[in-house]
């Protein structure tokens, strides 16, 4: 079964400092992994998508990379703004299925 | 631009009364899954779909089940509701094992 963690699991910050965030796997055959983000009472919107033979993707001030091998995963947004205050989920794909860890909640202070 | 529709968004329910989620998603996948998600805990799979006619149990199927009569359609049942399945419910979709997942926006339901 694959265990995901996420740490830290609240961060606050002030706007303008980068933002890093950690996920961990205990099942390294993965067939991806996504990290999404979820706004309160929200569903999840999806972040970027990094397929397991990937070691980095980017999507403007996000990049996520994957060292599968370790089953680790982070989460790097630059230069932080208030609108990135929200729960950052990361999920691995293993059988058909994401898991999810309990996430990461980010609060950028203006 | 649709994408996966939940009905219905909010619900309270008395203690052993039933009820079905429905999941609409227009972009053709073969994958639909059904989550459920409760504070301080990450979303735990309760079933999922491969493709239209099939159905497998995930983490926590008990108490629910679900049928995939239209390859668009995936329904979420509970036949005797109990307020421990008070929960957050989403549904999502992806085309291939390897591709990116979309969620509706959840279904909040309340047992009492």
């Amino acid at each position: 079964k694959q265990e995901v963690t996420q740490i830290p699991a609240a961060l606050s910050v002030p706007e303008g400092e980068n933002l890093v965030l950690n996920c961990s796997f205990t099942d390294s055959a993965i067939y991806n992994l996504q990290w999404f983000r979820q706004d309160p009472g929200k569903g999840l919107t999806s972040l970027l998508l990094i397929q397991s033979s990937q070691r980095e993707q980017t999507s403007g001030r996000l990049n996520a990379s994957l060292d599968k091998s370790s089953g680790r995963s982070t989460l790097y947004i630059a230069a932080s703004q208030p609108g990135d205050s929200a729960t950052y989920l990361c999920a691995p794909s293993n059988d058909y299925k994401l898991s999810f860890g309990a996430g990461t909640t980010v609060t950028v202070r203006a | 631009n649709a994408g996966v529709t939940q009905t219905p968004k909010f619900r309270v329910l008395k203690t052993g009364q039933s009820m079905t989620l429905l999941c609409a998603q227009d972009m053709n996948h073969e994958y639909m899954y059904w989550y459920r998600q409760d504070p301080g805990m990450g979303l735990r799979l309760i079933h999922y779909s491969v493709g239209e006619g099939t159905t497998a149990k995930g983490e926590v199927p008990d108490g629910y089940n679900v049928s995939r009569l239209k390859k668009q359609n995936f329904l979420l049942g509970l036949e005797s509701a109990a307020p421990s399945q008070t929960s957050v419910y989403f549904c999502a979709s992806s085309n291939r094992v390897n591709t990116e997942a979309f969620f509706g926006q959840g279904t909040r339901l309340t047992v009492v």
